[in-house]
């Protein structure tokens, strides 16, 4: 199983509600990472989980959540989120944490829409 | 300004040309990676490279250090090549800096 995924494809929330991104993958990597990419623009880093620790916040608001569950499992909690948090979410992972002797794999994202 | 150019930023060409497309970077690095993107999101991972040249099919990637600078290429381009192409480079360990990308059509 060479591949990450992530669930929902799609996801539309008000303002006022919460909910949560999943991604998961099966290579027995030890590095994921969360992205968010707006329209035209590269990808932005989010969050790094090193070995199922948090390693790398991006100074992200606190309205984004991150969590490490366990090694295949990376989720991302969403609450009082505003319009502009609309965009792309993708989340990859890399064999090890060091990306200068591994590649990343990308899910296809979680295509998000706050209202 | 982005610390990872691209050029060009926009490309078209005909099925069968020869595509190249450029990344320069403005400080030493430890790896460089290129990724092709699709209308519709996901990434894929093309080359990690540090040194050298690597050739994935009809795909191509070089990298000199000392310019700073590396080059992917695309022989006998297809209309399913058409996607965005980005160059990430790798300081340290922890993280990738982004080029703006290179948005490529390739027409039958």
């Amino acid at each position: 199983d060479t591949e990450v995924t992530q669930t929902p494809k799609h996801l539309v929330m008000g303002m006022t509600n919460k909910k949560s991104l999943k991604c998961e993958q099966h290579m027995g990597h030890r590095a994921m990472y969360w992205y968010k990419q707006k329209a035209k623009k590269p990808p932005e880093l989010m969050f790094v989980y090193s070995y199922e620790k948090l390693s790398i916040n991006e100074s992200v608001p606190s309205r984004f959540s991150p969590e490490c569950p366990n090694s295949s499992l990376l989720n991302l909690h969403l609450h009082a989120l505003q319009p502009e948090d609309s965009a792309l979410y993708l989340c990859a992972s890399s064999q090890v944490p060091s990306l200068t002797s591994s590649e990343q794999f990308f899910g296809p994202g979680t295509r998000l829409t706050v209202l | 300004k982005n610390e990872v150019e691209q050029s060009p930023q926009n490309l078209t060409a005909q099925e069968g040309e020869f595509i190249t497309i450029n990344c320069s970077y403005s400080v030493g690095i430890s790896a460089l990676h290129w990724l092709q993107q699709h209308p519709g999101g996901g990434i894929v991972s093309l080359f990690m490279l540090s040194s050298g040249k690597k050739k994935h099919g009809r795909l191509i990637a070089t990298i000199n250090i000392q310019e700073k600078h590396s080059s992917l290429h695309i022989t006998a381009s297809h209309p399913r090549d058409s996607a965005v192409y980005i160059c990430a480079v790798a300081y340290n360990t922890d993280k990738l800096i982004f080029g703006t990308g290179t948005r490529l059509q390739v027409f039958p």
